[in-house]
C-alpha cells in the first residue's frame, strides 16, 4: 500500500517569507501525488496534482511542487507567505485498489503566517 | 447544488446514540468516499462507493459504522451506539470515475460530530 508522511504538524512563517511544506511518499509503482487545502471551517479543495508529466507542478494562489523520485519526496513551496494562505495543508498518493482510485492522505500540516 | 453537500454541520449525540450523516455528492459523480478528520489523525479514510459496484468497506473502524448509497446518488453513514472516540468531522467527497488515478475530490464541508 502506498502512503505519504507530513513532517511538522504545524509551521509558522512571517508574511513574505519562504513557505515549504514537507511530503515524503511510500510507493512500490510510479506513484499520483496530490496537495489539498482546507481553508477554516471549508472542505479541503485541490492545490495541484503530479501526474508524471512535468516534475515542476505548478498550482493555484502561487503554490508549486517538485517531484523528486530520488528522495522520495513532493514538498510543496511557494516563495512569499501571505496572511491568506494560513489553513491545513494535506499531502495525498492515489494508487489504483481494485479496480477504483484509492487516495490515502497525510496527517497534515498547519500553516500560521505571522504578520 | 454546485459542490458536495453534508448535513447536518453539525451534530452533538449523547454516548450509545444512533446517528445518521448525509451526503449528496455532484451530480454525474459515480465515485464517493467517506473519510473521518480527527485532530492529529489526517483524514482516515473509511468507505468507497463506486456506482453499482460492491463497496469498499475496509477503512470501517468497526462494525458499529455502515454506510449505504441509494441510487447511485445519495450516501448515508450511521454510527450505531456512539462512543466518544467517534467524535470527528466526517467528510465526504465524490469524482467523476474516468478509471485513472490522477482525478481531483471534490469535499463537502464536513460535518462535525460530537459524541458527550
Amino acid at each position: 500500500a502506498q502512503s505519504v508522511t507530513q513532517l511538522g504538524s504545524h509551521v509558522s512563517v512571517s508574511e513574505g517569507a519562504l513557505v515549504l511544506l514537507r511530503c515524503n511518499y511510500s510507493s512500490s509503482v510510479p506513484p499520483y501525488l496530490f496537495w489539498y487545502v482546507q481553508y477554516p471551517n471549508q472542505g479541503l479543495q485541490l492545490l495541484l496534482k503530479y501526474t508524471s508529466a512535468a516534475t515542476l507542478v505548478k498550482g493555484i494562489n502561487g503554490f508549486e511542487a517538485e517531484f523528486k523520485k530520488s528522495e522520495t519526496s513532493f514538498h510543496l513551496t511557494k516563495p512569499s507567505a501571505h496572511m491568506s494562505d494560513a489553513a491545513e495543508y494535506f499531502c495525498a498518493v492515489s494508487e489504483n485498489s481494485g479496480g477504483y482510485q484509492k487516495v490515502t492522505f497525510g496527517t497534515g500540516t498547519k500553516l500560521q503566517v505571522i504578520p | 447544488g454546485a459542490g458536495v453537500s453534508q448535513s447536518p454541520s453539525n451534530k452533538v449525540t449523547e454516548k450509545g446514540k444512533d446517528v445518521e450523516l448525509r451526503c449528496d455528492p455532484i451530480s454525474g459523480h459515480t465515485a464517493l468516499y467517506w473519510y473521518r478528520q480527527s485532530l492529529g489523525q489526517g483524514l482516515e479514510f473509511l468507505i468507497y462507493f463506486q456506482g453499482n459496484s460492491a463497496p469498499d468497506k475496509s477503512g470501517l473502524p468497526s462494525d458499529r459504522f455502515s454506510a449505504e448509497r441509494t441510487g447511485g446518488s445519495v450516501s448515508t453513514l450511521t454510527i450505531q451506539r456512539t462512543q466518544q472516540e467517534d467524535s470527528a468531522v466526517y467528510l465526504c467527497a465524490s469524482s467523476p470515475l474516468s478509471g485513472t488515478r490522477n482525478e481531483k475530490l471534490f469535499f463537502g464541508s464536513g460535518t462535525q460530530l460530537s459524541v458527550l
